[in-house]
């Protein structure tokens, strides 16, 4: 298994610029979400997914959309980028939706963005 | 609602000294707590985790104890190593869908 991607690695993009960051799994998970990390923030939820076609926000999701076509896929978008977007993107999965359980959530390797 | 609260970093100690990161947390019901870590340039990885009161999570040399009378999960390390150097993050699971997860503590351990 390959596990969480994520891809690009790293991006920069310029004020207004729009951009898709991809996220897959191939686990079979329920459960996907994004996170931002910035400095002494630690890891903000953007949006989830409980499953396919079902996707909510989270703590900051304001610039940004998902969408949850397929299991495997969760991608962000962002639709005008702006310099406040400047961080570090993570995206996670785990089996089911409960956070109660001990399911571990797993992590992609994360994207750098700047916006400049 | 639900929130963490860990230990501003960084810490920097030794090697083969003894660490503790402090962790505590509000929530209602039962939730289950979790520690992560993540190495530089790579994403979170579990480190251990513990689902009820007294339950003690281990992994690695690492452990932590949830403790329900004070809501705090302590990472403990008898002997860290320089590999041990890291950020880590605590987090609990409540009954809803999300994980809330603490601001993260940087790790410097020096040679």
């Amino acid at each position: 298994n390959a596990g969480v991607t994520q891809t690009p690695k790293f991006q920069v993009l310029k004020t207004g610029q729009s951009m898709t960051l991809q996220c897959a799994q191939d686990m079979n998970h329920e459960y996907m979400s994004w996170y931002r990390q910035d400095p002494g923030m630690g890891l903000r939820l953007i949006h989830y997914s409980v499953g396919a076609g079902i996707t909510d926000q989270g703590e900051v999701p304001n610039g940004y959309n998902v969408s949850r076509s397929t299991t495997e896929d969760f991608p962000l978008r962002l639709l005008s980028a702006a310099p406040s977007q400047t961080s570090v993107y993570f995206c996670a999965s785990r089996t089911t939706v409960l956070a109660g359980t001990t399911d571990t959530q797993y992590f992609g390797p994360g994207t750098r963005l700047t916006v400049l | 609602g639900n929130s963490v609260t860990q230990m501003e970093g960084p810490v920097t100690l030794s090697e083969e000294a003894f660490l503790t990161i402090n962790c505590t947390y509000t929530a209602t019901g039962y939730p289950s707590l979790f520690w992560y870590v993540q190495y530089p340039g790579e994403g979170l990885q579990l480190l251990l985790k513990a689902t009820k009161a007294d339950d003690k999570g281990s992994n690695k040399g690492f452990e932590a104890t949830y403790r329900k009378e004070t809501t705090s999960f302590h990472l403990e390390k008898g002997s860290v190593q320089v590999s041990d150097s890291a950020v880590y993050f605590c987090a609990l699971g409540g009954r809803d869908d999300k994980i809330i997860f603490g601001k993260g503590t940087r790790l410097h351990i020096l040679p």
